[in-house]
């Protein structure tokens, strides 16, 4: 089955403890990006790949660290976390040239 | 999730109704636009789309109007199930696979 894999899906931790997200695809897409969604606020971006070792950052970054060291993974870094990265974070990707996104089930992330 | 749904406008529908959904969107060389629906607990996934060139798009039960002078775009749902129940959002394409999205609208449709 096609999709777009999140790991962990919730997850609660304490400030300045470094945590990854994973992500995951199996659909060889080129295009990776993480989102964060937060009430009234909608989705925004964290960070984008357009393919492997390369990567760009979108509105929200500070805080945040990526890499794709291969085509499939995109795993999402908070080195030092902090209450104001608590939200519910999202990844996706798509195939070079397409504009359609596919979306993981997201990463409720709680720091307290 | 449910969270989401905090602070976002509401359109509530009776099952078999039409439902419409607005938005405006803000970058006029904008040239290719979303529709997403996020159920509660899953992440968005692909309705339809609209390049800039079009006026209408229609898809299976729904119609996405495209009004560039104005810069609004709509989703029509025909005969709205309970199943259509979510959050929608309109995204716009500013670059490759670079999208702004909307805040979202939560439709409500009761049996």
């Amino acid at each position: 089955e096609a999709q777009v894999t999140q790991n962990p899906r919730y997850l609660i931790t304490v400030t300045g403890k470094k945590l990854t997200v994973t992500c995951s695809q199996n659909m060889n897409h080129e295009y990776m990006s993480w989102y964060r969604q937060d009430p009234g606020l909608g989705l925004r971006q964290i960070y984008y790949s357009m393919n492997v070792e390369v990567t760009d950052k979108g509105d929200v970054p500070e805080g945040y660290k990526v890499s794709r060291k291969e085509k499939r993974n995109f795993p999402l870094i908070l080195e030092s976390p902090s209450p104001n990265q608590t939200s519910l974070y999202f990844c996706a990707s798509s195939l070079q040239g397409r504009r359609e996104l596919f979306f993981g089930e997201g990463s409720r992330l709680t720091v307290l | 999730g449910e969270s989401v749904g905090l602070h976002l406008p509401t359109l509530s529908v009776q099952e078999g109704d039409n439902s419409i959904i607005n938005c405006a969107y803000s970058n006029s060389a904008s040239d290719y636009f979303i529709w997403y629906k996020q159920e509660s607990g899953k992440g968005p996934q692909f309705i339809i789309d609209i390049r800039s060139n079009m006026d209408k798009r229609q898809g299976q039960r729904v119609t996405v109007l495209l009004n560039k002078t104005v810069k609004h775009l709509s989703l029509q749902i025909a005969a709205t199930q309970p199943g259509d129940s979510a959050v929608y959002f309109c995204a716009e394409n500013r670059g490759y696979s670079t999208l702004t999205f909307g805040k979202g609208t939560m439709l409500l449709v009761s049996p």
